[in-house]
């Protein structure tokens, strides 16, 4: 059963960089897969950040994508996400998840636990 | 970007009873819409997907219906664990438009 992990510092300075890491153990990050970032602030809905694919092809939401990187490393079975340019809008519980395809459509089917990023100076 | 909207917002219900969530999408999706139940503190949990197919090890008692821009969750027989907050999600207008979540029902006593 596949499981993701989440961890990175819980306070970033707002103008700062968001990083986190996913950990996958009992899958692997190079499996017909896509690994998404998605976040939610308190008390509000999810909000998908962006995805990412072994081959390296990446999705971003629009309005994100000038401020986001999301990345894999398959030496460590790891995903990444950085945010940069951080502000109190950005404070939320960040999730990473295994996205599989389900004949043309992507269905979120495992996720982490999450970790709480506040921005706060 | 396809706005998504749920109704109601919140529900009180008891052990037993059957309840019904609509997510309506702001344009046709066809049937990439799928749901999830969030409890307090946890990541969201896959119920549904492609509108009207159960997750593997998801309790029959759940369900799904609909197609284009009206979709239902239901709850056959409500249990104590299924007090949460349930949220659609669109897959259809992706990656450009995103996986547009809905703004969430919230199911309780």
């Amino acid at each position: 059963q596949v499981q993701l992990q989440e961890s990175g510092p819980g306070l970033v300075k707002p103008s700062g960089t968001l990083s986190l890491t996913c950990a996958v153990s009992g899958g692997s990050v190079t499996s017909s897969h896509w690994w998404s970032w998605v976040r939610q602030a308190p008390g509000k809905r999810p909000e998908w950040i962006g995805e990412i694919f072994h081959s390296g092809s990446t999705n971003y939401k629009p309005s994100l994508k000038s401020r986001v990187a999301i990345l894999l490393d398959k030496s460590s079975n790891q995903v990444f996400l950085k945010l940069t340019s951080v502000t109190a809008a950005d404070t939320a519980v960040y999730y990473c998840a295994r996205v599989r395809l389900s004949g043309s459509s992507k269905v979120f089917d495992h996720w982490g636990q999450g970790t709480l990023v506040t921005v706060s100076s | 970007e396809i706005q998504m909207t749920q109704s109601p917002s919140s529900l009180s219900a008891s052990v037993g009873d059957r309840v019904t969530i609509t997510c309506r999408a702001g344009q046709g999706i066809a049937n990439y819409l799928n749901w999830f139940q969030q409890k307090p503190g946890k990541a969201p949990k896959l119920l549904i997907y492609d509108a009207s197919t159960l997750e593997s090890g998801v309790p029959s008692r759940f369900s799904g219906s609909g197609s284009g821009t009206d979709f239902t969750l239901t709850i056959n027989s409500l249990q104590p664990e299924d007090f949460a907050t349930y949220y659609c999600q669109q897959s259809y207008s992706t990656p450009g438009g995103g996986f547009i979540f809905g703004p969430g029902t919230k199911v309780d006593i």
